[in-house]
């Protein structure tokens, strides 16, 4: 089946661009996406890429999709406090289906 | 718009014992999806609902079960609990993959 791996833990400064990585396994993938996970909450969608877009721009949110490499990736700019959380890439694996990675937590100090 | 909701928000459960999960989708969203998420599996799917079929099923034994109603409300069950079954259950809706999938707030059950 389908497998998503994403780095642990990542560490930025306030202001800086923070970038969340994550790798697939199948290639057939439709659509992959970004979640926020903060302490105690559920799942808050921040953004998603269908497979035949290389790049998605959403405010401060850049997705880039390398399909060749099976590689997602995020990108923060002007990283916040606010946006300390954990990250989840997930994709669409059929079927009503969504593959999780184990999530990357992010930590951003003032 | 209201979002996913997801009720009771807390349970404590003792081994053996059942339980029963609700979540009431966005209007007008006719999937309904199940997810358990623990520290040590992450995020895994347990079943996918529409206009009351069940879809899809994950991995998981069959004292976990679920059922759609007419009004898209969701309920999901789990029998005879184990200590391993403590985790938080998220529950999905969507309009389908290109929407993306909303969760809600999610089940935090704890079984002692």
């Amino acid at each position: 089946g389908e497998d998503v791996e994403q780095s642990l833990f990542l560490s930025v400064r306030e202001g800086d661009s923070s970038v969340i990585n994550c790798t697939y396994t199948d290639s057939s993938s439709t659509y992959l996406y970004w979640y926020k996970q903060e302490p105690g909450a559920g799942l808050q969608l921040l953004t998603y890429i269908f497979s035949n877009m290389d790049m998605k721009q959403d405010q401060r949110l850049t997705v880039l999709l390398n399909k060749k490499d099976k590689h997602l990736s995020l990108r923060i700019a002007d990283t916040q406090t606010g946006d300390s959380a954990i990250y989840f890439c997930a994709v669409y694996s059929g079927y009503s289906t969504l593959t999780f990675g184990k999530g990357t937590m992010l930590l951003v100090s003032p | 718009k209201a979002g996913v909701t997801q009720t009771p928000r807390y349970l404590i459960k003792t081994r053996g014992q059942q339980v029963t999960l609700s979540c009431s989708p966005i209007s007008g969203h006719r999937s309904v999806s199940w997810y358990q998420q623990t520290p040590g599996q992450g995020l895994q799917f347990l079943f996918e609902y529409f206009s009351e079929t069940q879809r899809n099923k994950g991995n998981f034994p069959g004292r976990f079960s679920g059922r759609q109603f007419s009004n898209s409300r969701s309920e999901m069950n789990v029998s005879t609990l184990e200590l391993g079954d403590s985790a938080l259950y998220l529950c999905a809706s969507s309009q389908g993959q290109t929407y993306g999938y909303t969760f809600g707030s999610g089940t935090r059950l704890t079984v002692v």
